[in-house]
This record gives structure tokens, C-alpha cells and sequence, in this order.
């Protein structure tokens, strides 16, 4: 099946910093999405980026296709951005939805 | 933001007892899942659904599992009889094409 894959586990930087998050699949994706969790649990969906760059805020996220990876940059790290950063893919024959298992970010102040 | 909406946010249960969880989908979403998250931060896919339709479940959900989207009611999964390996966080998300899914805030069982 699918596998999602992240790099780094764990990021700590300090406020100010930029992240670089990476997210690699085993096939085919025809739609990712970066979501972040809070150490609460609660889930919020970032961006939806199947292909090519988007922008929002301080976050831009590349993904390339056909090298099966993605990218979330992250600008001017603020302490308010620690949590857990997930990237899921699925594929257009399925509606199931494959997460990786997370980048723990910490922005220390 | 979501709009998705889930209960209780927190469930205790003793190992054989029924949990029961609830999921109010965004307006106008025809297509619900639901995950179990657990401790290592693994997400399991359990099952959705298009409108009151079984899309697609797992073995798991298909045994001591179940889950109903009726109309004009809230979604609800459903553990016939908790077992301790079952203590996770819950998620339920909707969407409107299946693509860009939107999560509720989860509901996190805890079976003692």
C-alpha cells in the first residue's frame, strides 16, 4: 500500500528560524495535504498542494510529482508554530487518505 | 477553519463496555471519515462514507466496529466491546469531493 514518509522526526529551532519539512510517497499521489496538529490533538489542514508551489502566510509548500515529495517551508518560525506537522496523500482510484507519521517541530523563544 | 464537530472530546471506558462517538460533518459534505490515531502518532484509516453509503472500512471496523452516517443525524462510530488496545484519538473529517478534508477536534477514548 501507500506509504508516507517525513523527515526530520523532530525540528527545534529558535523563534525566527525557518523550517524546512520534507514528506516523500511510495506512489502516485493525486492529492497531499500538510496539515498541523496542536500538542492538544486538534487537526487543522494547512494546504492542499498536489503539485507545484502554493503560498499561504508564512508557509510555501512544493510539491514535485513525479519525484513523489513535497516540501512545507516554514518563515520566521514563531513559538506559536510548535506542534506536529503531517503530510497525507491519496490517489484518485481511493478516498483513504495515508498520513505520514509527523515532524514534531519546537520553536524555542 | 473546520466546522466539523465531534462528542464527547474525551471517553472512559472499562474493557468490554460499549464507546460511542459522534461527528456532525461541515454543511453540505457528503463524504465523512474516521482515523484512530494512536500513541506513536500512527493514523489508522477506519471507514467512510458518501452520504449514508459505506464507502471503504477496514477488517478492524468490520468486526467489533461500527459506524452509520444517517440523514440528518449525526455521523456515530461505534466499539461493540473496548479493549485497552483501542485507547486512541478519534477523528472524524468531511469532505465535499473526498479530496481536501476538513477534521474535527476528535474525540480521545481512554480504555482502562
Amino acid at each position: 500500500g501507500q506509504q508516507v514518509q517525513q523527515s526530520p522526526a523532530s525540528l527545534v529551532l529558535q523563534e525566527g528560524e525557518n523550517a524546512e519539512l520534507q514528506c516523500n510517497f511510495s506512489s502516485t499521489a493525486t492529492q497531499l495535504q500538510w496539515f498541523y496538529q496542536s500538542p492538544g490533538g486538534s487537526l487543522v489542514s494547512l494546504l492542499s498542494n498536489p503539485s507545484g508551489t502554493k503560498h499561504t502566510g508564512r508557509l510555501t509548500s512544493t510539491t514535485v510529482t513525479k519525484e513523489r515529495r513535497s516540501s512545507l517551508h516554514i518563515s520566521s518560525s514563531q513559538t506559536t508554530d510548535s506542534g506536529t506537522y503531517l503530510c497525507a496523500i491519496s490517489a484518485s482510484n481511493t478516498n483513504k487518505v495515508v498520513f505520514g507519521t509527523g515532524t514534531r517541530l519546537q520553536v524555542l523563544p | 477553519n473546520s466546522k466539523v464537530i465531534q462528542t464527547p472530546r474525551y471517553l472512559v471506558k472499562g474493557q468490554g463496555q460499549k464507546a460511542k462517538m459522534r461527528c456532525i460533518p461541515e454543511k453540505g459534505h457528503p463524504v465523512v471519515f474516521w482515523y484512530q490515531q494512536n500513541k506513536n502518532n500512527e493514523f489508522k484509516f477506519l471507514i467512510n462514507f458518501q452520504n449514508q453509503e459505506v464507502l471503504q472500512q477496514i477488517d478492524m471496523t468490520e468486526k467489533r466496529f461500527s459506524a452509520e452516517c444517517p440523514s440528518n443525524s449525526p455521523c456515530s462510530l461505534e466499539i461493540q466491546s473496548s479493549e485497552a488496545g483501542d485507547s486512541a484519538l478519534y477523528l472524524c473529517a468531511s469532505s465535499l469531493r473526498g479530496d481536501t478534508q476538513y477534521f474535527g477536534p476528535g474525540t480521545r477514548l481512554l480504555v482502562l
